[in-house]
């Protein structure tokens, strides 16, 4: 049962506009949401992560919105770059003791491709 | 940030055999993962690997089929036995450190089972 989805495999956009990637969640015990960017025959790295006590981070081009009602998080990319041309994926785990990470849960990621 | 070494980086190999995968971590971490990426699907925890004791499997996943070790905090192996064409898959090995949100990934072992 897939807990993190991310309904779009890919995502088109011309370089200097926004990207937005979306993101749900159906387990209410989620509680810290993180985003991670692949490239081709790389791991992933982190990119971005927010607390369910927030509904916004930012950091740089990146932003993050968390709508906690609707269990639904995006990725806002502005402006968008190729070099951020990446699969990107969204991850949700529930906070044990208020600080430690639990088991994260991916969704299946979002192929970006960000064109001159 | 930690840097994780994976090795090795794709390998193929024949039904029924196994293949064992490295992971390097260059600074101590307190947890070291074990994920699969089957095509087109998310990323699956297959297991924590702990140290000096056995891993810890999610449902699954059974110690006969992926025995992992971890015999100090920088060092993990997986094994995949007895591989058959359905093992096909990216695997990857993570850590994460002192701070939460810090989960790091090597850089993955791209296996082709014929």
């Amino acid at each position: 049962d897939q807990q993190v989805k991310q309904n779009s495999p890919s995502l088109s956009v011309q370089e200097g506009r926004i990207s937005i990637l979306n993101c749900d969640y159906t387990n209410s015990m989620f509680d810290y949401f993180l985003w991670y960017k692949k490239y081709p025959a790389e791991g992933p790295t982190f990119l971005i992560s927010i607390s369910s006590i927030k509904d916004k981070n930012e950091d740089g081009r990146f932003t993050v919105f968390l709508n906690k009602s609707a269990k639904h998080l995006s990725l806002h990319i502005v402006p968008s770059q190729p070099g951020d041309s990446a699969v990107y994926f969204c991850a949700a785990s529930a906070l044990r003791r208020g600080s430690t990470l639990g088991r994260l849960y991916f969704g299946r990621g979002t192929q970006l491709t960000v064109w001159p | 940030s930690a840097v994780i070494s994976q090795k090795p980086s794709r390998d193929i190999c024949q039904r029924g055999t196994s293949l064992t995968i490295q992971c390097q971590v260059d600074s101590q971490v307190t947890m070291m993962f074990w994920y699969r990426q089957q095509p087109g699907q998310s990323l699956t925890l297959i297991a924590t690997a702990n140290q000096g004791s056995e891993a810890t499997y999610e449902s699954g996943f059974v110690i006969d089929k992926f025995p992992i070790s971890r015999p100090n905090l920088t060092f993990s192996t997986l094994t995949v036995s007895n591989m058959s064409p359905e093992d096909s898959s990216i695997y990857l090995c993570s850590g994460q450190g002192a701070e939460y949100e810090k989960l790091f990934f090597g850089s993955g072992t791209q296996l082709s089972v014929l």
